[in-house]
């Protein structure tokens, strides 16, 4: 069974902090994702990688940046934490491209 | 740009009845996959449709996908409370990385 993991199921921050969450996929997929899920507007895509190293924007990527070291790690950082961002992050993978993603338990987000 | 666009938005049941869910699109997608989501956890895979006309049963779910791929349908049959959730369904977009995703259906069954 395809396993994604998060750091963490639950933050709270503060405003102006630098956050970072972490994804980690045990099957040897290539491709990795970052959503944010929020109430009336459904899953939008922050960020995405294809390979070790590479990244590619997303539909909302002001605010956040992101880290790929190792295949199986996807990293999302939040560079100065906004109330804004208080969100639910969902990271997903896939093996290629147009197939399946499977998705993380979600980190659920508040910034104060 | 490729939309799918997902009816009922809210579903309220009682245990035991029957629903349809559906997720319509005019555009045509290599695949659909359905997802159901429960509160405060991430989607979980369902099922993937490939093949128009492809119909796959999971226990009491049974799933359809269009025969020209541009649409999809979920039907439950005696539906039970651990039912209930958010099913999404999502699709690749066309020569992308990208996924998009249903505006989803929120269903509660009742005990």
């Amino acid at each position: 069974d395809v396993k994604v993991t998060q750091s963490s199921r639950y933050l709270v921050k503060r405003t102006g902090e630098k956050v970072f969450l972490e994804c980690v996929q045990d099957m040897d997929h290539e491709n990795m994702f970052w959503y944010r899920q929020d109430p009336g507007l459904g899953l939008r895509l922050i960020y995405f990688s294809y390979d070790v190293k590479m990244k590619e924007k997303g539909d909302i990527p002001e605010g956040y940046s992101v880290s790929r070291e190792k295949k199986e790690r996807f990293s999302l950082i939040l560079e100065s934490a906004s109330t804004n961002q208080t969100s639910m992050y969902l990271c997903a993978s896939s093996l290629f491209e147009q197939e399946t993603q499977y998705f993380g338990p979600g980190t659920r987000l508040l910034v104060l | 740009t490729q939309l799918l666009e997902q009816s009922p938005q809210f579903l309220s049941i009682q245990e035991g009845e029957n629903l349809t869910v559906y997720c319509n699109s005019s555009s045509v997608f290599s695949s659909l996959q359905w997802y159901r989501q429960e509160p405060g956890e991430g989607p979980v895979l369902l099922v993937t449709v490939v093949t128009g006309g492809e119909v796959k049963k999971l226990k009491r779910l049974t799933f359809q996908f269009g025969d020209a791929r541009k649409d999809s349908s979920l039907h439950i049959t005696a539906a039970q409370p651990g039912d209930t959730g958010l099913y999404l369904c999502a699709g690749p977009t066309s020569g992308t990385y990208k996924y998009i995703f249903g505006t989803g259906t929120r269903l509660k069954v009742l005990a």
